[in-house]
C-alpha cells in the first residue's frame, strides 16, 4: 500500500527566503506525482505535475523534483511571499485511472 | 485548466437530516470522480470511486448505506450524506478524471458538512 510522508509538518520563514519541501513515497512504481497548495478552509489548486518518466517541473517561483528510484520529491519555492502561506500536499497515483495517494501536507508560514 | 465546480461550499444541517454535496465537471466529461474527506491536520482520505452509470466502489471502513453516491451523467456525481450526525462533520472534496487523457485530476473547492 503506498505511503507519503511530507517533511517538515510546518515550516515558518521570513518573506524572502528560498526553501525545500519534501515529500518520500513507498511504492516507486509511480504514473506521476503531483503538488497542491491548499488554503485553510478551501479546496485544493494544483501546483505542478510531475510524469513518472519526468525529473522535474517549473511554474514561475516553483519547482518541483522527482527522483522515482528513491521515492522522493522536493518542491523548492524561490523568494518566498507572504502569500505563498499556505498548507502544501504531495500526491502521488500509481496509475493514470486510479486515485491520488496524499500526504499529510506541509503548513507554511511566510511572515513579511 | 479544467474547472470542477463543488456545491454547497458550506453547509450546516440538524442531526438526522441528510445532506446532498454536488460535483460537476464544467468543461469536460468525467468517466470517474473521486469523493475525499480530510479531518483537521490529516490527509484527505479517498471515500470511493465513482464511475459514471456503475455503482460506486467504496474504501474499507466507509458505510456505503451513509455516503450514498450517485454518477448519473458525465458531468455530475453527488453525494449524500445521510441521517447525518455531528461526527460526519468535515471537509468533503470531490475530483474528476478527464476521460480522454487520465493524466491530471482537478478538484472541486470542498464542502464544509457541519452537523449540529
Amino acid at each position: 500500500k503506498q505511503e507519503v510522508t511530507q517533511i517538515p509538518a510546518a515550516l515558518s520563514v521570513p518573506e524572502g527566503e528560498n526553501l525545500v519541501l519534501n515529500c518520500s513515497f513507498t511504492d516507486s512504481a509511480i504514473y506521476n506525482l503531483q503538488w497542491f497548495r491548499q488554503d485553510p478552509g478551501k479546496g485544493l489548486t494544483s501546483l505542478l505535475l510531475i510524469q513518472s518518466s519526468q525529473r522535474e517541473q517549473t511554474s514561475g517561483r516553483l519547482n518541483a523534483s522527482l527522483d522515482k528510484s528513491s521515492g522522493r520529491s522536493t518542491l523548492y519555492i524561490a523568494a518566498s511571499q507572504p502569500g505563498d502561506s499556505a498548507t502544501y500536499l504531495c500526491a502521488v497515483s500509481n496509475s493514470g485511472y486510479s486515485t491520488l495517494t496524499f500526504g499529510k501536507g506541509t503548513m507554511l508560514l511566510v511572515s513579511p | 485548466g479544467a474547472v470542477v465546480s463543488q456545491h454547497p461550499s458550506r453547509v450546516i444541517c440538524k442531526s438526522g437530516t441528510s445532506v446532498k454535496i454536488e460535483c460537476r465537471s464544467l468543461d469536460f466529461q468525467a468517466t470517474t470522480m473521486f469523493w475525499y474527506r480530510q479531518f483537521p491536520k490529516k490527509s484527505l482520505m479517498l471515500m470511493a470511486t465513482s464511475n459514471e452509470g456503475s455503482k460506486a466502489t467504496y474504501e474499507q471502513g466507509v458505510e456505503k448505506d451513509k455516503f450514498l453516491i450517485n454518477h448519473a451523467s458525465l458531468t455530475l456525481s453527488t453525494l449524500t450524506v445521510t441521517s447525518a450526525h455531528p461526527e460526519d462533520s468535515s471537509f468533503y472534496i470531490c475530483s474528476a478524471l478527464p476521460g480522454q487523457q487520465p493524466t491530471e485530476a482537478f478538484f472541486g473547492q470542498g464542502t464544509r458538512l457541519t452537523v449540529v
